[in-house]
């Protein structure tokens, strides 16, 4: 069964840059046929698609965070990473990854880790 | 952008009931529309891709349907483990720009 795991600090103070990793466990993060991705949840409020990553680090961003956004992966410890630069208190939220699987030539989120709460706070 | 609407914002239903939540897009999808499932500290379960296909494991009581701009997702004879936010979720682009709905809250009557 394939799991997803959110890792990183719970706290990040303003101005700062938030890094989160997603460790995949349960299958490679180098199947050929998926993208892997992250999405936010502010407290009470919506989901918000972050960006995705192949595993040969073709990266794709949400247009209106592309600026302070960074996606990566890292095959040899099946992982992927979540950079967010100048972080304000509109970040705050829980931040999940995902895995993306192909539905045509079109992908959708098939599995989702826990989420983490990333709280944006001096 | 593609905007997705949701509707109602929350729906108040029987246990043993039907629910409807219906789903807007601003401009055609094509079926390429999946349903999510979250409760209350979990995170978004896959329930249908693909407009009306049921993902792996759901039970056959959730039903998709739809096309192009608009999309219903419908559960039949409710069950207590039902009651949570649904959202809709588009994928239509390439290279991708998803979105997804603001969810539909379902609450026990």
């Amino acid at each position: 069964q394939l799991q997803l795991q959110e890792s990183g600090p719970g706290l990040v103070k303003p101005s700062e840059t938030l890094s989160l990793t997603c460790t995949v466990s349960g299958g490679s993060i180098s199947s050929t046929y998926y993208y892997w991705g992250w999405i936010r949840q502010p407290p009470g409020k919506g989901l918000e698609w972050i960006g995705s990553i192949y595993h040969s680090g073709s990266t794709y961003y949400n247009p209106s965070l592309t600026s302070r956004v960074t996606i990566s992966v890292d095959t040899s410890k099946n992982q992927f990473s979540l950079n967010v630069s100048s972080v304000t208190a509109a970040d705050t939220a829980l931040y999940y990854c995902a895995r993306l699987t192909p539905g045509g030539f079109l992908f959708y989120f098939d599995y989702w880790g826990q989420g983490i709460l990333v709280t944006v706070s001096s | 952008e593609i905007v997705m609407t949701q509707s109602p914002a929350t729906l108040s239903v029987s246990p043993g009931e039907r629910a409807t939540l219906s789903c807007r897009a601003s401009q055609s999808v094509s079926s390429n529309l999946a349903w999510y499932q979250q409760k209350p500290g979990q995170a978004p379960r896959l329930l249908i891709y693909g407009a009306s296909t049921r993902a792996t494991g759901i039970p056959a009581r959730f039903s998709g349907s739809g096309s192009g701009t608009e999309f219903t997702l419908t559960i039949s004879s409710l069950q207590s483990a039902d009651f949570a936010v649904y959202y809709c979720q588009q994928y239509n682009n390439w290279p991708p720009v998803y979105t997804f709905g603001q969810g539909t809250k379902l609450e026990i009557k």
